[in-house]
């Protein structure tokens, strides 16, 4: 079975430029969330989306915004790229929306974003 | 909110040294508990998880950790660590109920010397 997908893998943009991440889930997976990885720190939460609707948001600017698709798919949008955006991007899926028991997540590999 | 608080930042073994990770959580409810780790040049895998029951749980490679709900804790150990345990490790909680956030620690870079 195919774990969770996310691309691109590596990407290099410029300051004030835009930037969209894209990321598939495992197969019945309802769930996709969003996590920065700075490097020298553990994944930062970003957002959580359930059946197209976002259910949690992290403390992140309005730059960040992402949203869901029918297929449960998922894209992260970042605008007005700053330096300190160079991280790698995290996706993560699961059955369902909350931290209920057994309720895991699994990981992508992430994208590495460097903004020059 | 809920918080992780991972003791060392950086630790160097010998091989077959035994290995502890210290891990603390804070939060007033029940949570999940995790540990993650990240090999060189990969991404994040789940080493072992805690979710009810016997609070000392087996993960992948030989790893274990032990749930001290007295203490906040759920350090991570390994008897006998080996040059291909080098990665960094994260302890990581979310709160049971509501939705779903994953807290992680700011990680522990282990590298072990043959």
């Amino acid at each position: 079975d195919a774990g969770v997908t996310q691309s691109p893998t590596h990407l290099i943009k410029t300051r004030g430029q835009h930037v969209t991440l894209r990321c598939s889930p495992i197969s019945g997976h309802k769930s996709v969330s969003w996590y920065q990885q700075v490097l020298g720190q553990g994944p930062q939460f970003i957002f959580q989306y359930y059946e197209k609707e976002e259910r949690g948001r992290g403390n992140f600017p309005d730059r960040f915004s992402a949203r869901q698709f029918p297929n449960y798919s998922s894209e992260l949008n970042v605008n007005a790229l700053l330096l300190g955006d160079s991280a790698l991007y995290l996706c993560a899926s699961s059955w369902e929306a909350s931290g209920d028991l057994y309720n895991e997540q699994f990981f992508g590999p992430g994208t590495r974003l460097t903004v020059l | 909110a809920q918080s992780v608080s991972q003791h060392n930042h950086h630790v160097i073994l010998s091989e077959a040294a035994s290995l502890e990770l210290g891990c603390n959580y804070s939060y007033g409810g029940t949570v999940n508990l995790f540990w993650y780790v990240q090999y060189p040049g990969q991404h994040l895998q789940l080493l072992l998880k805690y979710f009810s029951g016997d609070p000392l749980v087996k993960g992948i490679k030989g790893f274990e950790a032990e749930f001290i709900k007295s203490k906040f804790s759920f350090n991570l150990r390994k008897p006998s660590v080996q040059w291909s345990d080098t990665a960094e490790y994260f302890c990581a909680v979310n709160a049971r109920g509501g939705y779903q956030k994953v807290t992680f620690g700011i990680g522990t870079k282990l590298q072990v010397i043959p």
